[in-house]
């Protein structure tokens, strides 16, 4: 079955620390994959999204992911986390040329301690 | 323009009640989605429109739900006979197409939190 997997579920880090999310699909077709993030009591946003060339793509915010289709892998890392990164962050996945539905992964919520 | 709009932003309700859920998509969004968030389930997709048509139904958990959309725009989620298992935050989220394929990210809205006692 297709699937998103989120190795972390909860991240604690103190500010200026690195960050990387891990985020692995299983899929057989071309995929897009994305990034979202949920700030406390807010919606869901995009962080950023791949959907072809360069798999190093670079979000909002400082963050960037990377794309390594080989490991089926999309991971996200920012060099140095603020408090204000203390979010739920979510990864997806959907199926070029299909309807566009997103599977998500369960989520990682990151808490950074000032 | 405006983002995605849900109403209400909250819905508490009695078990076997019936509950609609509204959602305005970004105008000129021709795809809109529902999704549902839970403890322990995660965000899960729920079904999909491409116009007025729903080619993908098949996240809706049981026959007790049900959507549509009228006029290419608003569409309506509605939960018969609310069972406390149906709690949830419900989110929906719109996106443009060309030629009938997603061409965009999703745009999501605030989401109805419901809460069946």
């Amino acid at each position: 079955a297709q699937s998103v997997s989120q190795h972390n579920h909860h991240v604690i880090l103190s500010e200026a620390a690195s960050l990387e999310l891990g985020c692995n699909y299983s899929y057989g077709g071309t995929v897009n994959l994305f990034w979202y993030v949920q700030y406390p009591g807010q919606h869901l946003q995009l962080l950023l999204k791949y959907f072809s060339g360069d798999p190093l793509v670079k979000g909002i915010k400082g963050f960037e992911a990377e794309f390594i289709k080989s490991k089926f892998s999309f991971n996200l890392r920012k060099p140095s986390v603020q408090w204000s990164d203390t979010a739920e962050y979510f990864c997806a996945v959907n199926l070029k040329g299909e309807g566009g539905k997103l599977i998500f992964g369960q989520g990682t919520e990151l808490s950074v301690k000032p | 323009g405006a983002g995605v709009s849900q109403s209400p932003s909250n819905k508490v309700t009695e078990k076997g009640k019936d509950v609609e859920l509204r959602c305005d998509p970004i105008s000129g969004h021709t795809a809109l989605y529902w999704y549902r968030q839970s403890l322990g389930q995660g965000l899960e997709f729920l079904i999909y429109f491409q116009g007025n048509s729903a080619p993908d139904k098949s996240g809706l958990p049981s026959d007790r739900f049900s959507a549509e959309r009228t006029g290419g725009s608003v569409s309506t989620l509605t939960i018969q006979r609310t069972q406390q298992e149906d709690s949830a935050v419900y989110l929906c989220a719109s996106t443009r197409t060309s030629g009938g394929r997603v061409t965009d990210t999703q745009y999501f809205g605030p989401g109805t939190r419901l809460t069946v006692l």
